[in-house]
């Protein structure tokens, strides 16, 4: 079965630092890429950033790019995202999400952690 | 970035009716578009993907249609589980994007 477990949610201030974990299991992990989607409260879904089933290959949604970084622990089946100069526009739901495996389709999904900026 | 426009915002209707959500892309995607079904507090359930194919476990009353800029997502007979919200996804390159969402109430 597969599993997306998620954590690392929490309040943080504005500028300030944090970072998301999404645990996978029941597939081969390195073998498809993952994306992050997020939800402001009472919004609709938002793409946040993507990579590649090798890791060689990053993407951003221009509203993050500069100030968030993907990243996966093939070793530890993780995949995270550093979040960095968090700002109030940032607070939202954050989903990790599987990619099928031969197209960009978000097959399974994380529980959701919050993240709330705010001072 | 490919813009994804969801119509109706909003649509009320009865157990038992066929209803019809609307997406489109700002581009051609091909067929490169998947609907999420949403509920307060979960995470999104993906229902259909590359335009056209039922996900893993999707009831057959839902169907999806179209290709290039213009894409339908049919429920042909509402049962209670469906009043949620719909979300349009175009894959066709990153950035990913979502349309706005439609939200399925009980009329």
């Amino acid at each position: 079965e597969v599993q997306l477990l998620q954590s690392g949610g929490g309040l943080v201030q504005p500028g300030g630092s944090l970072r998301l974990s999404c645990a996978a299991s029941g597939f081969t992990f390195s073998s498809y890429a993952m994306s992050w989607v997020r939800q402001a409260p009472g919004k609709g879904l938002e793409w946040v950033s993507g990579m590649s089933r090798s890791g060689d290959s990053t993407y951003y949604a221009d509203s993050v790019k500069g100030r968030f970084t993907i990243s996966r622990d093939t070793s530890k089946n993780t995949l995270y995202l550093q979040m960095y100069s968090l700002r109030g526009e940032d607070t939202a739901v954050y989903y990790c999400a599987k990619e099928g495996g031969i197209d960009g389709r978000l097959d399974y999904w994380g529980q959701g952690t919050l993240v709330t900026v705010s001072s | 970035d490919i813009q994804m426009t969801q119509s109706p915002s909003t649509l009320s209707a009865s157990v038992g009716d066929r209803v019809t959500i609307t997406c489109r892309a700002s581009q051609s995607i091909s067929s490169w578009l998947a609907w999420y079904q949403q509920k307060p507090g979960k995470a999104p359930k993906l229902l259909i993907h590359k335009a056209s194919n039922l996900g893993s476990g999707v009831p057959s009353r839902f169907s999806g249609s179209g290709s290039g800029t213009e894409f339908t997502l049919t429920i042909s007979s509402l049962q209670p589980d469906d009043f949620a919200t719909y979300y349009c996804q175009q894959y066709k390159s990153y950035s990913y994007t979502f349309g706005q969402g439609t939200k399925l109430e009980i009329k």
